[in-house]
Parts: structure tokens; C-alpha cells; sequence
């Protein structure tokens, strides 16, 4: 099984601040996904990323992939409250493991913007 | 425009009870999966489905079982549930599979077992 870790679990900031949320794994994927949760809805794909080092930027949301494709981060500017919200990543897993194509999901990082 | 649904969206259940969740999608896809969600531990998946007639087992299989039927749906059962099967159940298909391509999921379901 490859973990994923997400850093922080919990993170509460101000409108307009910026924040950065980490995924982290010692094994290798072949792609990362970003999803969104809100409360009693079901995740909501923001972004995949499949190279590394690639960057990929949603308004707002900056996605990174790390160079040996093992992390990732999520950086959002000027914070807005409709942010607020249950961040998951997800990686699938590398051509040279037994995980194959199959999604790993971290635990998530649970992010409040108050006005 | 519905695209995942799950039925029903809260039930609770005595031990020893038996249930089945529905899923429903309505984007022709070949692929769908059953996850469960927990406190501190993410999505697992429990089993997930190929195809038509197909299913093959997840992460957390035990003490589930799984049907698809019909392309467009996908049933979870418990048969003698257990207090250790308190979660929020999703549900989610896509079109290619596994890796990349994006997983849409449902609204969820959320069981008690007492």
C-alpha cells in the first residue's frame, strides 16, 4: 500500500491570507489528483497532474507535482470563504508497483476561510 | 444532469442487519467503485467493477459483498452488519479507469450501526 500523508490535517485562516497545503508519500505515483469535499457532498476533482515538476494553476489554486513525483502541494492566494472546504489528494499508483492505475487517497486537510 | 446517485443517504442499523446501497450513474461509464470514508483515514475502496458483470475487490472488502448488474448501476450489500461498518459510503464511476482519468462521485451515504 502507498501512503499518502497531507500536512497540515487542520488549517483555519482569514479571508484574503494565503495557504498552502502539502501531500507527501516515499513512493513514486504515476499521476496526482486534487479533489475538493464539501460537507455532505461527495469529492469534486480540481486538477490532475501527471509530470514532474509540473505546475498547474485553477484561478486562484496553484498545483505543483514534485520533480520525482512523490509529493505534491496546493497553494491558494488571497483566500476567499468559498474555499473553505476538505482537501484530498490522490495518487495512483506507479507502473513498477502492484498498485497500478489504483487511487491511494490521503486523509485530507480540512481548511476554514472566515470572513 | 444527475450523474452519481446513491440511495439511500442516512440509515442506521441494528448489529446483525443487512442492507444494500444503491448506485446509480447516469454518464455511461464502464468503471465504479464503493469507498468508505472514516475520520483520519481517508477514502478506501472496497470493491469496484470493470464493467457489466464484472467486480473485483478493493482495499477493505470484508464483510461486503457487491453486485453490477446493469451497467449503470452498482450495489453494495452488508449482509450481518457490525458497529465497525459506521461510515460515509461513496460511490463514484469514470469512463477509462484507474490513473488519470476523473472519478465522479456521489453524494454519499451515511450509516450507523449500533
Amino acid at each position: 500500500t502507498q501512503l499518502l500523508e497531507q500536512s497540515p490535517q487542520f488549517l483555519s485562516i482569514q479571508e484574503g491570507e494565503n495557504l498552502t497545503v502539502y501531500c507527501n508519500s516515499s513512493s513514486v505515483f504515476s499521476s496526482l489528483q486534487w479533489y475538493r469535499q464539501e460537507p455532505g457532498e461527495g469529492p469534486v476533482l480540481l486538477v490532475t497532474v501527471v509530470t514532474g515538476g509540473e505546475v498547474k494553476k485553477l484561478k486562484r489554486l496553484t498545483f505543483q507535482f514534485g520533480d520525482a513525483r512523490k509529493d505534491s502541494s496546493l497553494h491558494i492566494t488571497a483566500a476567499q470563504p468559498g474555499d473553505t472546504g476538505l482537501y484530498l489528494c490522490a495518487g495512483a499508483g506507479s507502473m513498477t508497483t502492484d498498485s497500478w492505475g489504483k487511487l491511494q487517497f490521503g486523509a485530507g486537510t480540512q481548511v476554514v476561510v472566515t470572513p | 444532469n444527475a450523474g452519481v446517485t446513491q440511495t439511500p443517504k442516512f440509515r442506521v442499523l441494528k448489529t446483525g442487519q443487512s442492507m444494500t446501497l444503491l448506485c446509480a450513474q447516469d454518464m455511461n461509464h464502464e468503471y465504479m467503485y464503493w469507498y468508505r470514508q472514516d475520520p483520519g483515514m481517508g477514502l478506501r475502496l472496497i470493491h469496484y467493477s470493470v464493467g457489466e458483470g464484472t467486480t473485483a475487490k478493493g482495499e477493505v472488502p470484508d464483510g461486503y459483498n457487491v453486485s453490477r448488474l446493469k451497467k449503470q448501476n452498482f450495489l453494495l450489500g452488508l449482509e450481518s452488519a457490525a458497529p465497525s461498518q459506521t461510515s460515509v459510503y461513496f460511490c463514484a464511476s469514470s469512463y477509462e479507469g484507474w490513473g488519470s482519468d476523473i472519478q465522479y462521485f456521489g453524494a454519499g451515504t451515511r450509516l450507523s450501526v449500533l
